[in-house]
This record gives structure tokens, C-alpha cells and sequence, in this order.
């Protein structure tokens, strides 16, 4: 129940295409969903982040969309971006237990130009 | 703002020699710091959790004899690898967050890692 899938594991999109990257979760009293970018041999940084009261957050190129009933959030990239090439991660937190964020497993996307 | 450095950002020790990783927060006060370890192309494991002035909340599995994490300030969290041995040659990256920052305060804000190499 504490699980978060995250998929796919890898995806290649042309550059100006849409990036889309897919978290489902069981546990309904996760309440907090963050998404981070990672580049090779860096910590992850925060993107974006939204809560199960909101069913979209958009920022820049980025988008949430949030389905609490599917129990599911995906980040779309907008007009993607060789740039954009790095690691994704999905995660989930709940009130309590310091708030510790549980992880997706990642998603390696490379954008061809 | 929410910037968080690490100390050194790559290490190379002898097995059976100790080392110490500083993280920093440089503009927040973190009240609660962790420590995570990657291994490439996996995902982040959390070590362990530190609120400042308290001892450390190990994950299970983590030895906490072995990874000696000491979160003394709000500013300041060290973890220091003990008789380190190649099994733990890895990746190792902090994150902090203050709790009292609102309206956003789930927001962890990672450091950019500690590669360390033990032979």
C-alpha cells in the first residue's frame, strides 16, 4: 500500500512532442505528490508538486494531472526539449512519519532533436 | 532560495577507513533533513531521517553503527560512513526541509550527492 508505479521506465520523444509520464498509488491517505528531474550524477531537483484537491497544476512546460478516483498522476512536458533529457520520479507523502516521501522507480527520458 | 549543498561532492577512501559527508542548507532553516542512497539507474533509498537536536530515524535495514548521522543545527547534517568497505560505494544525497515554511512546507530540497568510492 505504500507503493508508488511508475511508468514507463524509459521513453524517447522528438523534440517539440509531448512527454508523458504515468504514477499510480494504493494508499488514499497520500495526500502530497511531488515530481523531481534528476541529471546524471546530480540530486534530484523539484519540478512540481500538487494536492489531491487540485486535478490539474500547470507550471511553464510542465503540467500535473491529477485522477483521485483512478488513484493516478501523470506529468505531462510540453514542446519537450533536448534539454529535458534527464530522469524523472514520481513520489508520495502522507501527514505523519516526518513526511517521508515514498518513490516511483523512475523514468529515463531522452528527447531526440 | 532552498539551496542545499553537500561536502565533499566525490570521495575516494580505503576500505576500513571512516568519512564524513556534510549537508548544508544555505538559506532555509531545515528542521528535518535525510539522507538518501542511489544506486545507478535505480531509484532513491532513504537511509535515514534527523530532526534537529534529535536522534536519527533509521529505515529498516540501515545499519545505524555504520552510518552515524548527526543533525546538530539548523543548518548542518553530517553523516559519517564508518568502517567503510566497497559494498558501500554509492551514491549518497541529502535533502532538507523546514517544516515551519508555509504554504508549501511537504517541499524537500535535495543537495547534488556525494559520490563515494571505497577500495
Amino acid at each position: 500500500q505504500q507503493q508508488v508505479k511508475q511508468s514507463p521506465q524509459s521513453l524517447i520523444v522528438q523534440k517539440g512532442g509531448i512527454s508523458i509520464i504515468n504514477c499510480a498509488y494504493e494508499n488514499t491517505a497520500f495526500d502530497y505528490f511531488p515530481w523531481y528531474q534528476q541529471f546524471p550524477g546530480k540530486g534530484p531537483a523539484l519540478l512540481i508538486a500538487i494536492r489531491p484537491d487540485v486535478s490539474e497544476k500547470k507550471e511553464g512546460r510542465f503540467t500535473i494531472s491529477f485522477n483521485k478516483s483512478a488513484k493516478q498522476f501523470s506529468l505531462h512536458i510540453m514542446d519537450s526539449q533536448p534539454g529535458d533529457s534527464a530522469t524523472y520520479f514520481c513520489a508520495a507523502s502522507i501527514t505523519g512519519n516526518n513526511r517521508k516521501l515514498i518513490w516511483g522507480l523512475g523514468t529515463s527520458l531522452a528527447v531526440n532533436p | 532560495g532552498a539551496v542545499v549543498s553537500q561536502h565533499p561532492s566525490w570521495v575516494i577512501c580505503k576500505s576500513g577507513t571512516s568519512v564524513k559527508i556534510e549537508c548544508r542548507s544555505l538559506d532555509f532553516q531545515a528542521t528535518t533533513m535525510f539522507w538518501y542512497r542511489q544506486f545507478p539507474k535505480q531509484s532513491l533509498m532513504l537511509m535515514a531521517t534527523s530532526n534537529e537536536g534529535s536522534k536519527a530515524t533509521y529505515e529498516q535495514g540501515v545499519e545505524k553503527d555504520k552510518f552515524l548521522i548527526n543533525h546538530a543545527s539548523l543548518t548542518l547534517s553530517t553523516l559519517t560512513v564508518t568502517s567503510a568497505h566497497p559494498e558501500d560505494s554509492s551514491f549518497y544525497i541529502c535533502s532538507a526541509r523546514d517544516d515551519h515554511r508555509g504554504p508549501w512546507i511537504y517541499e524537500q530540497y535535495f543537495g547534488p550527492g556525494t559520490r563515494l568510492t571505497v577500495t
